[in-house]
């Protein structure tokens, strides 16, 4: 059925602060989780991806936590840039299947 | 190498017309996915394909359609378009490699609406 629509929720930075963007997950069979990001009017460009048996993985500027126990994903940004105003999202898979399921999604607004 | 690719870009469509999107990759990836993303919300999983010749349902499978041609292209198709599908949509193609994971690479949507 068509579901109810809600708005993004958006988190606001100073420029040069650290942010941090939280996803839940519902499947406790997905062992692979993945942040993307998307810009106004362009398709979600990958950013970095984490496997169930890990707890962190860092990028550059970019880190991916990851907790099990709670179903609970974040993404930290350092040094925020206003090039990171976006919105980002969490996906999640299962080995055992092809599907690949976004979460809700987060906008992240920089203030210069 | 161009990605993923869609088309058309921009569609209007009549309430009860028909259309389908087409999308193609040329990176040799064998899983493919169709998502549609309304105004100010997530995406959400309408088909995909694993492997040229298969196809599933994902989340918001009602009122579409799908064929994988061949491993490059996967078609979206509106039976008879209806205002509740008014959205952009995203095809989308998923590398497998112990290297690099399962990276999906998106093309950059088709913005379709239907009166």
């Amino acid at each position: 059925g068509e579901s109810v629509g809600l708005h993004l929720p958006t988190l606001s930075v100073q420029e040069g602060d650290n942010s941090i963007i939280n996803c839940a997950y519902s499947n406790s069979a997905s062992d692979y989780f993945i942040w993307y990001k998307q810009e106004s009017g362009k398709g979600p460009q990958f950013i970095i991806d984490i496997r169930s048996n890990m707890d962190k993985r860092q990028g550059q500027r970019v880190t991916v936590l990851l907790n099990k126990t709670v179903k609970h994903l974040s993404l930290q940004i350092a040094a925020t840039q206003p090039g990171d105003s976006a919105v980002y999202f969490c996906a999640e898979k299962e080995t055992s299947y092809d599907k690949v399921i976004f979460g809700p999604g987060t906008s992240l607004s920089v203030i210069p | 190498n161009a990605g993923v690719t869609q088309t058309p870009k921009f569609q209007v469509l009549k309430t009860g017309q028909s259309m389908t999107l087409q999308c193609a990759q040329d990176m040799n990836h064998n899983s493919m996915y169709w998502y549609r993303q309304d105004p100010g919300m997530g995406l959400r999983l309408i088909y995909y394909s694993a492997s040229e010749g298969t196809t599933d349902k994902g989340e918001v499978p009602n009122g579409y359609n799908v064929s994988r041609l061949n491993k490059r292209e996967f078609s979206l198709r509106l039976e008879s378009a209806a205002p509740s599908q008014t959205s952009v949509y995203f095809c989308a193609s998923k590398e497998q490699s112990r290297r690099r994971g399962n990276t999906i690479y998106f093309g950059e949507g088709s913005w379709l609406t239907v009166v």
